[in-house]
């Protein structure tokens, strides 16, 4: 059981490149998002998805597209990448618990990409 | 408009002393708390957790406090060991966001021997 797990750990692109960052989780979990780290702003939320072959937007998700089309990958890709883009980004899943607004959120180790 | 604040960036503790890290949020809609830790070149793991229809919840060494009147809920390690040195994240959701969190900025914590 490996949980998630994201490729690459590292990736440096130049400004205009294209490339996917790669996500799978072999826990089941319906739920799966994208996160990006950055200093002093905690994680923010670029997409989400409910379950295979739906997929919703968070709170920054100009730059990025995703899709679900199994239950186990959840890939995010840039379009074109920008300096702005440059970030720590962590996929994670979940399950629902039993209570309201209840989830437990399994995290990646993340990929450090730097835009030049 | 950050609805999870977490407003000191760091904090300073000795070894076998109390570790308590705090977390204010605007959003009375939130109704599930979450504690993340984070080491470098990790991702976050779930620490501890809460519901909004309780005021605390306790595990092991790590105790979670809610005040729903103040929007305001914090986290104590007694006793707090090197170990424990980490950014610390409080993250919450609303039912119908679904699995979606908001997070704080975290609060870096360094516990010293």
């Amino acid at each position: 059981n490996a949980g998630v797990t994201q490729t690459p750990k590292f990736q440096v692109l130049k400004t205009g490149q294209s490339m996917t960052l790669q996500c799978a989780q072999d826990m089941n979990h319906e739920y799966m998002s994208w996160y990006r780290q950055d200093p002093g702003m905690g994680l923010r939320l670029i997409h989400y998805s409910v379950g295979a072959g739906i997929t919703d937007q968070g709170e920054v998700p100009n730059g990025y597209n995703v899709s679900r089309s199994t239950t186990e990958d959840f890939p995010l890709r840039l379009l074109s990448a920008a300096p702005s883009q440059t970030s720590v980004y962590f996929c994670a899943s979940s399950y629902k618990l039993g209570l309201a607004g209840a989830y437990e959120q399994y995290f990646g180790p993340g990929t450090r990409l730097t835009v030049t | 408009d950050q609805q999870v604040k977490q407003n000191s960036p760091s904090l300073s503790v000795q070894e076998g002393r109390i570790s308590i890290l705090n977390c204010d949020y605007t959003n009375s809609m939130f109704d599930y708390f979450l504690w993340y830790k984070k080491y470098p070149a990790e991702g976050p793991t779930f620490l501890i957790s809460i519901s909004s229809i309780k005021d605390k919840n306790e595990d092991g060494r790590f105790t979670v406090f809610l005040n729903k009147s103040a929007k305001h809920l914090s986290l104590h390690i007694v006793p707090s060991q090197p170990g424990d040195s980490a950014v610390y994240f409080c993250a919450a959701s609303e039912e119908t966001s679904g699995s979606r969190l908001t997070f704080g900025e975290g609060t870096q914590l360094t516990v010293n021997p």
